[in-house]
């Protein structure tokens, strides 16, 4: 079965300072895509960053770079230079492409706060 | 370009009546997603669009719910008869072709409230 876990529910950090996401998954699929969404408080899921399962080197997206270590099946979302604009909701998601289904699977979401 | 629209983005509803959420994609998107996020929990595929054809409803929980997307442009989910435990938060997503990296463009999400 294709899982991905987020394990942490909140995350505090300090502005300016970085920060790191946690996501690791599950899958026999070789192909695969990563997403990784911000939802802030208004609603609206904001697309940030993605990597492909054959990307060889990481993902970055201005202050959004991604850690992508394949052979232990994680993706994490590292925020640069935290700004109070970056407190949202984060989830982490794959398309799996091995096993048909189009939609993309998500993580259950890491709430970040940033502090002044 | 409009982004994915969707409406009402409140719904308060009793135990046993009836809602029908709607989705308006963005243009020219083929390939509509309906998804759901239960309070806390992670958000939940329920079905995809291709078009007018439903091309996975494999997520879709019971006979309660219906969704159409009549003509290929507007969908909507109906919900009847609600349960309490249908209440969260109902997201619509478009995209073109879904290809590996193919982002997907989400509405802000319908917050539906039985009680």
């Amino acid at each position: 079965a294709q899982k991905i876990t987020q394990t942490q529910p909140g995350m505090f950090v300090q502005e300016k300072e970085a920060v790191t996401l946690d996501c690791t998954y599950d899958t026999s699929d070789q192909s695969y895509g990563l997403f990784w969404y911000k939802q802030p408080s208004s609603g609206e899921m904001i697309f940030l960053i993605y990597q492909g399962s054959y990307d060889e080197q990481n993902a970055t997206e201005g202050r959004y770079s991604l850690n992508f270590q394949k052979a232990r099946k994680s993706a994490n979302l590292v925020i640069s230079a935290s700004q109070l604009g970056d407190s949202a909701m984060y989830f982490c998601a794959m398309r799996f492409m091995d096993t048909g289904r189009r939609a993309l699977t998500f993580g259950s979401g890491t709430r970040l706060q940033v502090q002044p | 370009e409009a982004g994915v629209t969707q409406f009402p983005s409140h719904s308060v509803i009793e135990k046993g009546q009836t809602v029908t959420l709607r989705c308006d994609p963005i243009s020219g998107h083929d390939n509509l997603y309906w998804y759901r996020r239960v309070m806390g929990k992670e958000i939940k595929f329920l079905l995809h669009f291709v078009k007018e054809s439903k091309q996975d409803e494999s997520g879709m929980p019971n006979n309660r719910f219906l969704a159409e997307r009549t003509g290929g442009t507007y969908s909507t989910l109906k919900v009847q008869p609600a349960e309490l435990e249908d209440s969260g938060v109902y997201f619509c997503a478009s995209s073109q072709v879904p290809k590996m990296n193919t982002e997907a463009f989400f509405g802000q999400g319908t917050r539906l409230t039985v009680v």
